[in-house]
């Protein structure tokens, strides 16, 4: 299957930095980028989609200012989490897929934020 | 709106086979995924249904019927790595295209 990898891992920061997050597809073109969120024990969280070269389409309760998106190209993907608190820290995973209805998406390896 | 449920949690014992079910309501559906996912990692894929019928890969297999809204995941000669979450997903034309993921099934499997 294709591949997505994320960078970095694991970030560890103080309350109130900012955090990116890159996402990339590393054998395909990903016209289309999905950000989620997972809590400990919990399903996974759509947070935002985003088309190469578009704003990004939020989802409700999310807030875009917080969590600025940007898909510069199709293979690239960026979160940043502006000015972050404790309560954001989680699981951040990312997907890409390729276009057509019949695709799955593919996950990138996932990021643990923890905010202190 | 959509709403998918799965069980909570499951158990079986290895070598057994398991059936983990998944309900669904969209407002238009267009094909449903299932992924396995381990404690801290991210999910795999596992199979892929859009028309009714039952879709055989391996030890995995998945079941679809639209008229209902329902599809199950069968795991057959089950190892100890099959121990992890399973995550039903379906695509709604009516959401975007987007997947809403279903709320996951922890399975543990105990030798």
């Amino acid at each position: 299957g294709a591949v997505v990898s994320q960078h970095p891992s694991r970030v560890i920061c103080k309350s109130g930095t900012s955090v990116k997050i890159e996402c990339r597809s590393l054998d395909f073109q990903a016209t289309t980028m999905f950000w989620y969120r997972q809590f400990p024990k919990q399903s996974l969280m759509l947070m935002a989609t985003s088309n190469e070269g578009s704003k990004a389409t939020y989802e409700q309760g999310v807030e875009k200012d917080k969590f600025l998106i940007n898909h510069a190209s199709l293979t690239l993907s960026t979160l940043t989490v502006t000015s972050a608190h404790p309560e954001d820290s989680s699981f951040y995973i990312c997907s890409g897929e390729g276009g057509n209805p019949a695709d799955t998406q593919y996950f990138g390896p996932g990021t643990r934020l923890t905010v202190l | 709106g959509q709403n998918i449920d799965q069980p909570t949690e499951m158990t079986a014992t290895e070598g057994a086979i398991v059936q983990i079910n998944c309900t669904y309501q969209t407002s238009g559906f267009n094909g449903l995924f299932w992924y396995q996912q381990h404690a801290g990692e991210a999910p795999t894929f596992l199979s892929y249904n859009v028309l009714d019928g039952l879709e055989e890969k391996g030890r995995f297999s998945s079941f679809l019927s639209r008229s209902k809204g329902y599809s199950y995941l069968l795991l057959k000669e089950l190892q100890m790595k099959d121990s992890a979450s399973y995550l039903c997903a379906v695509r709604d034309h009516g959401y975007g295209q987007n997947f809403v993921f279903g709320p996951g099934t922890r399975l543990s499997v105990l030798p």
